[in-house]
């Protein structure tokens, strides 16, 4: 069965410290990877979506950057954090075909 | 983009009670999900349900795509039910890219 894994679960970052977070998908091929962030007041807004290796598509203007170096792994990166980059960052993988989305735990990142 | 709404914002219950929490889309949609935030924050799949009715236990979903709405019922409340719920469309238009409702936070009491 597939799984994803995502890490780490929690962390606290200076302003202007860097940031890569990682998530990795077990069980199936070619997945399309997606992060989300989640902010105070429930909504989750996409950020990044990969189709293939090095394929990264931006949904919003940001602080931060995303890379998918392998098949089943995606990293979200920040050179400089920003008090803003605070929130509840989570992974997500669908199938090609059948785009029912799986979630992984997410990331709390508190900036400060 | 599209607009997802979701109703009620805050749902309060006893334990055993029943409840009915509304998704409306502004769209046509691919697909349709709902999901459970647990307190952890991790997002549960509780359903993945383009039109029709699916039960899981306690738990049924119907979506009628023609009027863009979905309803999700849980019976017999417990106080795991607790939590945030989420309805989240695809498109179709963007490789499985979802679009999130606000949620609607439920607090089941003993």
């Amino acid at each position: 069965s597939q799984t994803i894994h995502q890490w780490p679960a929690t962390l606290v970052q200076p302003v202007g410290s860097p940031l890569s977070l990682e998530c990795t998908v077990e069980g199936t091929s070619n997945p399309n990877l997606y992060w989300y962030r989640q902010a105070a007041g429930r909504g989750l807004q996409l950020l990044f979506y990969s189709v293939g290796i090095g394929q990264i598509s931006s949904e919003v203007p940001q602080n931060l950057s995303a890379s998918r170096p392998q098949d089943r792994q995606f990293i979200l990166s920040s050179k400089k954090l920003l008090l803003s980059d605070s929130g509840f960052y989570l992974c997500a993988w669908t199938g090609v075909v059948n785009t029912e989305a799986f979630f992984g735990q997410g990331t709390r990142l508190t900036v400060v | 983009g599209i607009q997802v709404e979701q109703s009620p914002p805050d749902l309060i219950l006893q334990e055993g009670a029943n409840s009915t929490l509304r998704c409306n889309f502004s769209d046509s949609v691919n697909n349709l999900q709902w999901f459970h935030q647990n307190p952890w924050g991790q997002l549960i799949n509780l359903f993945y349900i383009p039109s029709g009715t699916k039960q899981n236990g306690r738990l049924s979903a119907t979506t009628v795509a023609t009027e863009r709405y979905s309803l999700l019922y849980i019976s017999s409340s417990q106080t795991t039910d607790s939590g945030v719920y989420f309805c989240a469309v695809d498109r179709g238009s963007t490789l499985g890219r979802l679009y999130f409702g606000r949620g609607t936070q439920l607090t089941v009491w003993p």
